[in-house]
């Protein structure tokens, strides 16, 4: 069973539009969730981090995201969108030490 | 700190060559992360060490795949034989420690094409 689900594959919004992009996860322990964003042809960068605490975690460039536990997602979210933000973004789940990631979701912003 | 090193960015080889991919972690991280990226299967998960000691090896594909860390500054990935569906970017990446409580740091991958 997929421990990390991204129901969004490819997202297409326009400048200034708002986002959101789902995350579910399935795991019992401790749960230690992040986004990571890979601009065209680069690595993986880490956007933001949730491990305990207030359940809303704001991260770089504007993102935020919010832990809900009872619905075991963690989306990520941004109020205006900008070209720049063009990338795939990756939700991932540290289960037990291994760095588990979703299948990612593809963001295109049109000018 | 220079960051994941990863070596080489770019490889292209022959369909049954061996192929061998260096990471230098970052100085200090204790746990370090072999992962493949394709358009099909995302972002798999191939081994997963911990203080240089393979703690799960449960995604390396198939015996054609090994990987070592012989020290706390270097590991490898190897592919013998490689095949094209090998082909994908294979990205290292580093953690301070085993804890929960970190994020990973990635390298810059490595490009391979098997031909």
């Amino acid at each position: 069973a997929q421990s990390v689900s991204q129901h969004n594959h490819h997202v297409i919004l326009s400048e200034a539009a708002s986002l959101e992009l789902g995350c579910n996860y399935s795991y019992g322990g401790t749960v230690n969730l992040f986004w990571y964003v890979q601009y065209p042809g680069q690595h993986l960068q880490l956007l933001l981090k949730y491990f305990s605490g207030d359940p809303l975690v704001k991260g770089i460039k504007g993102f935020e995201a919010e832990f809900i536990k009872s619905k075991f997602s963690f989306n990520l979210r941004k109020p205006s969108v900008q070209w720049s933000d063009t990338a795939e973004y990756f939700c991932a789940l540290n289960q037990g030490g291994k760095l588990i990631f979703g299948q990612g979701t593809e963001l295109s912003v049109k000018p | 700190d220079a960051g994941v090193i990863q070596s080489p960015r770019h490889e292209v080889t022959e369909m049954g060559q061996e192929v061998t991919l260096r990471c230098k972690p970052i100085s200090g991280h204790n746990s370090l992360f072999w992962y493949r990226q394709t358009m099909m299967r995302g972002l798999e998960l191939l081994i997963y060490f911990n203080n240089n000691v393979p703690i799960d090896d449960s995604g390396m594909p198939e015996d054609r795949f090994s990987a070592k860390m012989p020290n706390a500054s270097f590991s490898t990935l190897k592919i013998q034989p490689s095949e094209p569906r090998d082909s994908a970017v294979y990205f290292c990446a580093s953690r301070p420690s085993d804890s929960l409580n970190t994020e990973a740091f990635f390298g810059q991958g490595t490009r391979l094409t098997v031909v």
